[in-house]
């Protein structure tokens, strides 16, 4: 079946300091790959998309994410991370006209 | 802006009373999905609509319907809620078709409470 994995429910970093969230999918095909990002009583916004080419793709917000298909991984980046990236992310894998959402990593930004 | 936009952002209503959460979308995206979100989990798909074909997730509870009149709109109908349906309803669209991306635009959710 396909999925994906989220392994960090919640992290905490300084502000200022680089973030990496991690995600993990399963199933062999090349995957479409999301990263969404969600604020409290929002709605998720997306950060960046994988679907072929190059494996570094850069996003808003100053993310980026790496997709290593030897890892079957597609984490998401942030060299200096602000207290307004506080939220919680979400890592997706689609197919076709259906998403997989992993459940989630929580970002708490410490001052 | 194209956007997705949903109404009402809260709903109260009350147990066993039926509620209805619209969607509108101004993308000409052709895939409308439904998802329920509760707190601190990811959005679970309800069910979808491919143009005007209705696509319901096995799992989903027969209490939950929904229609789509034109390509625009979408609703969520919740014929008797339940105290477990209190949650987040996230309308999503999609273009979907040979050579377009597959990313989903959200709408910012309306948050359903029942008393």
């Amino acid at each position: 079946a396909q999925s994906v994995t989220q392994p960090d429910i919640h992290i905490t970093v300084s502000e200022g300091a680089s973030l990496e969230l991690r995600c993990n999918y399963s199933y062999g095909a090349t995957p479409y790959l999301f990263w969404y990002v969600q604020s409290p009583g929002q709605g998720l916004q997306l950060l960046l998309k994988y679907f072929s080419g190059d494996t570094l793709v850069q996003g808003i917000k100053g993310f980026e994410a790496e997709f290593k298909r030897s890892q079957s991984s597609f984490n998401l980046r942030k060299p200096s991370v602000h207290w307004s990236d506080a939220a919680e992310y979400f890592c997706a894998r689609g197919n076709f006209n259906k998403f997989y959402f992993g459940s989630g990593t929580k970002l708490n930004v410490k001052p | 802006d194209a956007m997705v936009i949903q109404n009402p952002r809260y709903q109260v209503t009350q147990f066993g009373k039926p509620v209805t959460l619209s969607c509108s979308q101004t993308l000409n995206h052709n895939v409308m999905y439904w998802y329920q979100q509760k707190s601190s989990q990811a959005p679970k798909l309800l069910f979808h609509y491919y143009d005007k074909d209705f696509n319901n997730e096995a799992d989903t509870p027969d209490n939950f319907q929904s229609r789509r009149p034109n390509t625009s709109f979408c609703f969520l109908d919740i014929r008797s809620p339940g105290l477990g349906d209190a949650a987040m309803y996230l309308c999503a669209t999609s273009r979907v078709g040979t050579g377009v991306s597959y990313e989903q635009y959200f709408g910012p959710g309306t948050r359903l409470t029942v008393t």
